[in-house]
């Protein structure tokens, strides 16, 4: 079946670097994208959306770029800091519910 | 309230016994889902209400769960005769309207179900 998956399962960067952490989707027909964080022990945290007439879009510290030709999203942080550190879903709009892929846990080290 | 609330945060049971788990979505929201996360996984969809309608109930991985909504904002989960297998961490989300709009699930912080 269809469905969304993470490249890297863990992602460490030294704090003041930028991050990318990068989704590979399959189902062609998906329009919607979001992208959450999940700190420990909490549920997961609105960061960025982007509807699939867009290739880029930019938040605070934040930007989501979507490349539909190679089915691909990736979440790039500014500037990474140690409240960054958390794990990290992307998700796809799949009928009534979210298709979330199993997430990648970024680690931010001082 | 300003966020999703869910309760109660933790529940331990007895294998066997019911338990019924608790949602209050954001004020206004019309549309409230629940997911299941297992230890390290990503989010299993579960159920989908649209006010107090459930057009999809696909998602219950058993006819030992259940899931009814209220008045178009407090919902409860229940799950009867809980299994070991039944130890996640329940989530709910909400969102403003359907999600033939495309707009964000904002999620509560769930309660973490431990079946001995």
């Amino acid at each position: 079946g269809e469905s969304v998956g993470l490249h890297l399962p863990t992602l460490s960067v030294q704090e003041g670097d930028n991050s990318i952490i990068n989704c590979a989707y399959s189902n062609s027909a998906s329009d919607y994208f979001i992208w959450y964080k999940q700190e420990s022990g909490k549920g997961p945290q609105f960061i960025i959306d982007i509807r699939s007439n867009m290739d880029k879009r930019q938040g605070q510290r934040v930007t989501v770029l979507l490349n539909k030709t190679v089915k691909h999203l990736s979440l790039q942080i500014a500037a990474t800091q140690p409240g960054d550190s958390a794990v990290y879903f992307c998700a796809e709009n799949s009928g009534y519910a979210l298709n979330f892929g199993k997430g990648t846990s970024l680690l931010v080290t001082p | 309230g300003a966020g999703v609330s869910q309760s109660p945060s933790n529940k331990v049971t007895e294998k066997g016994k019911d338990v019924e788990l608790r949602c209050d979505p954001i004020s206004g929201h019309t549309a409230l889902y629940w997911y299941r996360q297992s230890l390290g996984q990503g989010l299993e969809f579960l159920i989908y209400f649209q006010g107090n309608s459930a057009p999809d109930k696909s998602g219950l991985p058993s006819d030992r769960f259940s899931a009814e909504r209220t008045g178009g904002s407090v919902s409860t989960l229940t799950i009867q005769r809980t299994q070991q297998e039944d130890s996640a961490v329940y989530l709910c989300a909400s969102s403003l309207v359907g999600p033939a709009i495309n707009q964000p699930q904002h999620f509560g912080d769930g309660t973490r179900l431990s079946i001995l």
